[in-house]
């Protein structure tokens, strides 16, 4: 069955460290990857989008990569803050079209 | 620019009582979903609009659940009638859908949190 799998226990960091998030996929073959932000109560923001063909991207304290081997993408936040404390969601879209599938998305906390 | 707006954002109703969303996209946004997500879990898509037509409806419960965007701009969901599993927020989100990279990026609204009793 298809599944995107991403850590369903929320991860616990100390401000200033490196928050690493996983996606990981099964029996799907993305043609894109994208990452969004969603707070209590709102509507998911867009983070960053990763071509199949790409192996890294970056923005700002963002770093996104993504590993069609491994069927995985890692979501990387350096220098973490506090403002970062959110559920972190996955999205992949199977062809160039925009039908997104979302996976249940990981909680970030950020101790200060 | 503005974003997406939705209403209301909140709704509680009676079993089998009907219900109705709408949904106003980002100016000159294309592209136009609805997703129902429940707590816990991601966004799932229940139907997408370029334009006025109805592109995938795949997932949409077509037995009780409804949709159009006439003059292919705002939006409506309706639900008749509804049922007690149908608590959840309903998300709208729209996309430029004109091709480039940035035509991928979908824009949320804040949601309608609906509460069947």
């Amino acid at each position: 069955s298809q599944k995107i799998e991403q850590n369903s226990e929320a991860l616990n960091i100390q401000e200033g460290k490196t928050a690493t998030l996983t996606c990981n996929y099964t029996n799907y073959s993305p043609a894109y990857l994208q990452w969004y932000r969603q707070d209590p109560g709102r509507g998911p923001v867009f983070l960053l989008l990763i071509r199949e063909n790409e192996k890294e991207k970056r923005k700002e304290r963002l770093k996104v990569t993504f590993d069609t081997t491994l069927k995985q993408s890692l979501f990387h936040i350096t220098a973490s803050q506090p403002a970062d404390s959110a559920t972190y969601l996955c999205a992949l879209s199977e062809d160039s079209s925009y039908k997104l599938i979302f996976g249940s998305g990981t909680r970030l906390l950020v101790r200060p | 620019e503005a974003g997406v707006v939705q209403s209301p954002r909140y709704k509680i109703i009676e079993k089998k009582q009907p219900v109705a969303f709408w949904c106003n996209p980002i100016s000159g946004h294309n592209t136009l979903y609805w997703y129902l997500q429940n707590l816990g879990q991601g966004p799932e898509l229940l139907i997408r609009y370029e334009n006025e037509e109805a592109v995938d409806d795949s997932q949409l419960p077509k037995d009780r659940f409804s949709a159009e965007r006439l003059k292919g701009v705002d939006s409506t969901l309706k639900i008749q009638p509804a049922e007690l599993g149908d608590s959840a927020v309903y998300l709208c989100a729209s996309s430029r859908g004109t091709g480039g990279e940035r035509s991928y990026e979908q824009y949320f609204g804040p949601g309608t949190r609906l509460t069947v009793t």
